[in-house]
């Protein structure tokens, strides 16, 4: 079974610097998925960022960016400019290639960013 | 559009009761997924839809939780003889049921047991 570890329980970073956020998973298989989510206190799940485990390149979606490591199955999640919106749980998730499971997600268990002003 | 809907947004009921939980998906997403989230927790997956029938109900932790979708569109989470340890926020996604797709998530009901 795939499994997701966010070692960090606990963030802060001041606004407009830069935090990166850890995520490490372990599977067996070749080809997934994975993902950051954003979820403020109206509890919405909020997808920040996709990426693919066949490509090499690593994701971008405006401030924020990741460095997936596949070999070491490492998922990092960048936050530039941070701002006060960006204040919330963040959850690394994987999600298995193989069409049986559908777009199953297995989730981390969080780490909190706060954004000091 | 309209997102996912899930009602109601709380709910407190005493231990041993029975409880419904409803989620409508987004019109036209064949896929469907309901998840556990306990305080300070990353959500777990109990179950998911594709259309009418339950393609995966894996993780359903015991025969209290039963969930149905009868016309492949509204689903309900049944819990029976509910325990506090079911305290949680249920959430619920909806996503189109071809390729990979984003999963489009509720606001979740916060269910107590007292």
């Amino acid at each position: 079974a795939q499994t997701v570890t966010q070692s960090q329980p606990e963030m802060s970073v001041q606004e407009a610097e830069t935090v990166t956020l850890s995520c490490t998973y372990d599977t067996s298989e070749s080809d997934y998925y994975l993902f950051w989510y954003k979820q403020p206190p109206s509890r919405q799940m909020i997808l920040v960022i996709r990426q693919e485990a066949y490509k090499q390149q690593n994701a971008t979606e405006n401030r924020f960016s990741v460095n997936f490591q596949k070999a070491a199955k490492s998922f990092s999640l960048k936050i530039s400019d941070s701002q006060l919106g960006d204040a919330a749980m963040y959850f690394c998730a994987y999600r298995s290639a193989s069409g049986k499971y559908g777009n199953k997600l297995v989730f981390g268990a969080g780490t909190i960013l706060r954004v000091k002003s | 559009g309209a997102g996912v809907s899930q009602t109601p947004s709380n709910k407190v009921t005493e231990k041993g009761k029975y409880v419904e939980l409803r989620c409508d998906p987004i019109s036209g997403h064949t896929a469907l997924y309901w998840y556990r989230q306990s305080l300070g927790q990353g959500p777990e997956f109990l179950i998911y839809f594709q259309g009418t029938g339950a393609a995966d109900d894996s993780g359903l932790p015991n025969d209290r939780f039963f969930a149905v979708r009868p016309e492949g569109s509204v689903s309900t989470l049944k819990i029976q003889r509910t325990e506090r340890g079911d305290s949680a926020v249920y959430l619920c996604a909806s996503s189109w049921g071809q390729g990979v797709s984003p999963l489009h998530f509720g606001n979740g009901t916060r269910l107590t047991v007292t």
